[in-house]
């Protein structure tokens, strides 16, 4: 089952903060964040597990909260660098190995 | 550069038509993975494969099938294309089985006319 993200946009400019929100019906296993630039492929920024800690990107955190199945990507400070759509895939537990993706969440950053 | 190969990196073809595309993962990891990406759907998981076996399957068509070779290399054949199946087609790897770190080809765009 898919996750569901919001917001679905979010324009910011340098130096500011945003978070990004990933929730789902379902019992977690992980969670999984990715960042897309246009016309490039999905890049790896982090995985969350559950029973596991919080890991950071540079100035791109994260957070998985296990009793409500959601996760949020905090971005700080934000660089030019951070533009992009971000998506959250998550695992289910028990179904194991298929990775869902949300719909994404497009991040502009201006000067 | 992810280490992973696919190919080709567009196709244009016609409603009925079948093709195959294909994914070179990288050194060394064992899974494959098939995403579809449309403009309104997202990443939309395909399947999965492990060392040559199908590990899970999400929302892939009959008309759509894939493969894991020995070599590792994977194919994914869309048959009897209709207009709906245009999109971008990602093939991902990771070392193992869940929990994995994707790496992500940089796509199949295919266009049906």
């Amino acid at each position: 089952q898919q996750p569901v993200q919001s917001p679905q946009a979010v324009i910011l400019r340098e130096g500011e903060d945003a978070v990004i929100n990933c929730s789902s019906s379902k019992a977690l296993y992980s969670v999984h964040w990715y960042r897309q630039k246009h016309g490039e492929a999905p890049v790896f920024l982090m995985i969350l597990l559950k029973g596991g800690e919080q890991k950071g990107h540079e100035k791109i955190s994260a957070s998985f909260n296990e009793k409500k199945q959601q996760s949020s990507l905090y971005l700080t400070a934000s660089q030019l660098s951070y533009s992009g759509t971000y998506f959250c895939g998550t695992e289910e537990q028990f179904v194991g190995y298929k990775l869902s993706f949300g719909a994404g969440t497009t991040v502009t950053v201006r000067a | 550069d992810s280490g992973v190969t696919q190919t080709p990196k567009h196709l244009i073809t016609a409603t009925g038509q079948r093709v195959t595309l294909r994914c070179s993962p990288r050194s060394g990891d064992l899974s494959v993975y098939w995403y579809q990406q449309s403009l309104d759907q997202g990443l939309q998981f395909l399947i999965q494969y492990y060392n040559g076996e199908e590990r899970a399957k999400g929302n892939i068509l009959e008309r759509f099938s894939a493969q894991q070779f020995p070599d590792l290399h994977s194919e994914l054949n869309l048959s009897s294309l209709e207009l709906g199946d245009s999109a971008l087609y990602f093939c991902a790897s990771s070392l193992g089985l869940g929990n994995e770190k994707l790496f992500f080809g940089s796509g199949t765009q295919l266009s049906v006319l």
